[in-house]
């Protein structure tokens, strides 16, 4: 089955330092998620990319999906201490695919 | 408009023990998915239901069930409860209609503990 893998598990960053994670699919995908979970609470839709080598930036935040659509990437300029929390992808393989599937997230911590 | 519901948000159950655990989708959203999420696998998919259907089935044993109303209000159901159960059950709406593109809005999860 379709699998989402994502570095790193875990990372700590100085604030004001960037930060990076990387989504990999074994399948190409019609599209990708990025969902935000703050400790202690649920998923949170951030952005959808469904584009060949689209880019999307939110803020401080910019998201890439690769030009095969099986890779894509959240990086986060001068990270703060709101931006604490784990980070998912999530992608669905086709266009008819109701599952969406999940990478393991990255958990970032922002040390003061 | 409200958020997605879910009841309860904890329970504690023994091993064997069977569990129903519930969820009030978006008003107006007609997709529900279940979600088991555990510090070591992260979120896997269970279901999802559409209009009272089950549209995909993650990987789970026949133990875990689910079934949507036509309210789009779903119960999730796990028999013969085991300790690796233990876990935050969140459930997600969605639209439903472009299976492509839905964003999903998770409820506040159910943590289910098995002792």
């Amino acid at each position: 089955g379709q699998q989402v893998m994502q570095i790193p598990q875990y990372q700590h960053v100085q604030e004001g330092e960037d930060f990076t994670t990387y989504c990999n699919s074994s399948t190409t995908l019609s599209n990708i998620q990025w969902y935000k979970q703050r400790p202690g609470g649920h998923p949170v839709f951030l952005i959808q990319l469904v584009k060949s080598g689209e880019v999307k930036k939110q803020k401080r935040l910019t998201f890439q999906f690769g030009e095969a659509k099986k890779n894509s990437s959240l990086h986060i300029t001068a990270t703060q201490t709101t931006d604490v929390g784990t980070y998912f992808c999530a992608g669905r393989s086709g266009a008819g695919s109701y599952q969406l599937t999940f990478g393991k997230g990255t958990k970032l911590s922002v040390i003061p | 408009k409200a958020g997605v519901t879910q009841t309860p948000r904890y329970l504690i159950k023994t091993r064997g023990q069977q569990v129903t655990l519930s969820c009030s989708p978006i008003s107006g959203h007609r997709s529900v998915s279940w979600y088991q999420q555990t510090p070591g696998q992260g979120l896997q998919f269970l279901f999802e239901y559409f209009s009272e259907t089950q549209r995909n089935k993650g990987n789970f044993p026949g133990r875990f069930s689910g079934r949507q109303f036509s309210n789009s209000r779903s119960e999730m159901n796990v028999s013969t409860l085991e300790l690796g159960d233990s876990a935050l059950y969140l459930c997600a709406s969605s639209m439903g209609q472009g299976a492509g593109s839905d964003t999903q809005y998770f409820g506040p999860g159910t943590r289910l503990t098995v002792l």
